[in-house]
């Protein structure tokens, strides 16, 4: 019974990189979020996506963010032209189709610093 | 405006003790949860309590809600050095079913 998978667990960027983040929802999960934590903060949501279809991404930044979730394969989170300011935690949680959002089970995130 | 911000910051007890957070937050909920974080790990749910119930528990947690004053608690009772963690409220405005909104957290340290 894997959890949610999140890779690379660590991430090292260079300013003007692009950055991915890979997350596997959990077996029987179709719904994913997507979730930031700056330090000594609390998670801000980003995005719910569907199999192949984004519901929700009305906290993405509007430049250099997105996010795809394939019918084949994990979902992705991309950062284009990465600043110091998207140095953070990014979290993905899943949920069943028939439990939308209630609980979320969180991957344990992938952490993204911005040299 | 921030939703779910928990009081106090951090708490610091002794094993045996027990440890109440409180959550407080702005708009009308469809529920709130509450989760623990261990250091550079993911979050794990602990609790939902919906907007029409006052209490719940599950083991050593007591969960309370008070949507009049927009407040809800978190008891851990008889607390132990694996309870060492943040706590995060989170809530689910009403009208939607999936978007958490979490507060910054209370770190718990409890000292064996």
């Amino acid at each position: 019974n894997a959890g949610v998978m999140q890779n690379p667990r660590h991430l090292v960027r260079r300013r003007g990189q692009e950055a991915r983040l890979r997350c596997s929802p959990m077996k029987g999960h179709s719904h994913v979020y997507w979730y930031r934590q700056l330090p000594e903060e609390g998670l801000k949501f980003m995005v719910y996506l569907q199999k192949e279809n984004i519901i929700d991404e009305s906290g993405m930044p509007k430049e250099r963010f997105s996010a795809e979730f394939p019918k084949e394969g994990p979902s992705i989170l991309r950062i284009q032209q990465v600043v110091r300011g998207d140095s953070a935690a990014y979290f993905c949680a899943s949920s069943p189709p028939d439990r939308v959002g209630q609980p979320q089970h969180f991957g344990d995130g992938t952490r993204l610093s911005i040299l | 405006s921030q939703q779910g911000e928990e009081d106090p910051q951090a708490l610091s007890i002794q094993e045996g003790e027990n440890a109440t957070m409180n959550c407080s937050y702005k708009t009308s909920i469809n529920n709130l949860q509450w989760y623990r974080q261990n250091s550079g790990r993911g979050l794990v749910h602990l609790i939902l309590i919906r907007s029409n119930e006052r209490e719940k528990h599950s083991g050593r947690l007591r969960v309370t809600l008070d949507t009049s004053k927009k407040s809800s608690s978190l008891l851990i009772t008889a607390s132990r050095a694996a309870d060492t963690a943040s706590y995060f409220c989170a809530t689910v405005p009403r009208g939607s079913n999936y978007k958490l909104t979490f507060g910054k957290g209370t770190l718990l340290t409890v000292n064996p």
